[in-house]
């Protein structure tokens, strides 16, 4: 059983809106939250991290967790043609460093 | 600061050959991480190494790969022998706080 779920998209924007990426993970366990995005070709590089509920916002993503209803999502604003990528939602547990990741979403933003 | 290094950046092998993945990672962090990515797939973990102790290997395939952090700082890790399934890409991760990846190395078996 997937331990985090991503939609696969494409979640296709255009360029100036807001993208929204969803996920979920099954296991209450989960004590840390990770965003990140990886190019064609290349590998993750984080984004944006999160431990707490509610929203944390750097520069144009904002991360939210909802550990209730075990749910984090990232937010876009003013999304460019340079934020088209595969966006990596990751967890990790109490005691277990390593993360478990999704199969990611692929936004594509729209000129 | 330098990031994670790996090498080589691609390797072409045909299958029952033995190959080798070379890992750097941030001056520091005592971390290290070996996942591998199949295409269209989220990283998966193969093993953890705190400093030269591997903690967590539960998902590597112990019959053909195998791994080692000598010092506990630089890591390799093997397969011997490839088989076609195992054409993916091998993510090498350190970590302070959080975790930053290499280049990876993309393994085609033929």
């Amino acid at each position: 059983q997937k331990e985090v779920e991503q939609n696969s998209g494409p979640l296709s924007v255009p360029e100036g809106a807001i993208a929204s990426l969803n996920c979920t993970y099954s296991d209450r366990g989960s004590q840390s939250f990770f965003w990140y995005r990886q190019y064609s070709g290349k590998s993750p590089e984080l984004i944006m991290f999160i431990y707490s509920n509610g929203d944390k916002e750097d520069g144009r993503f904002t991360a939210q967790l909802n550990k209730a209803s075990q749910y984090v999502s990232l937010l876009i604003r003013d999304s460019q043609p340079s934020d088209s990528a595969t966006y990596l939602c990751a967890v990790s547990y109490t005691g277990r460093r390593a993360l478990t990741f999704g199969s990611g979403t692929r936004l594509q933003v729209q000129p | 600061e330098a990031g994670v290094v790996q090498s080589p950046r691609y390797k072409i092998i045909e299958k029952k050959q033995p190959v080798a993945f070379w890992c750097n990672p941030i001056s520091g962090h005592n971390t290290l991480y070996w996942y591998r990515q199949n295409l269209g797939q989220g990283p998966e973990l193969l093993i953890r190494y705190e400093n030269e102790e591997a903690v967590d290997d539960s998902q590597l395939p112990k019959d053909r790969f195998s791994a080692e952090r000598l010092k506990g700082v630089d890591s390799t890790l093997k397969i011997q022998p490839a088989e076609l399934g195992d054409s993916a890409v091998y993510l090498c991760a350190s970590s302070g706080e959080t975790q930053y990846f290499g280049p990876g190395t993309r393994l085609l078996v033929l």
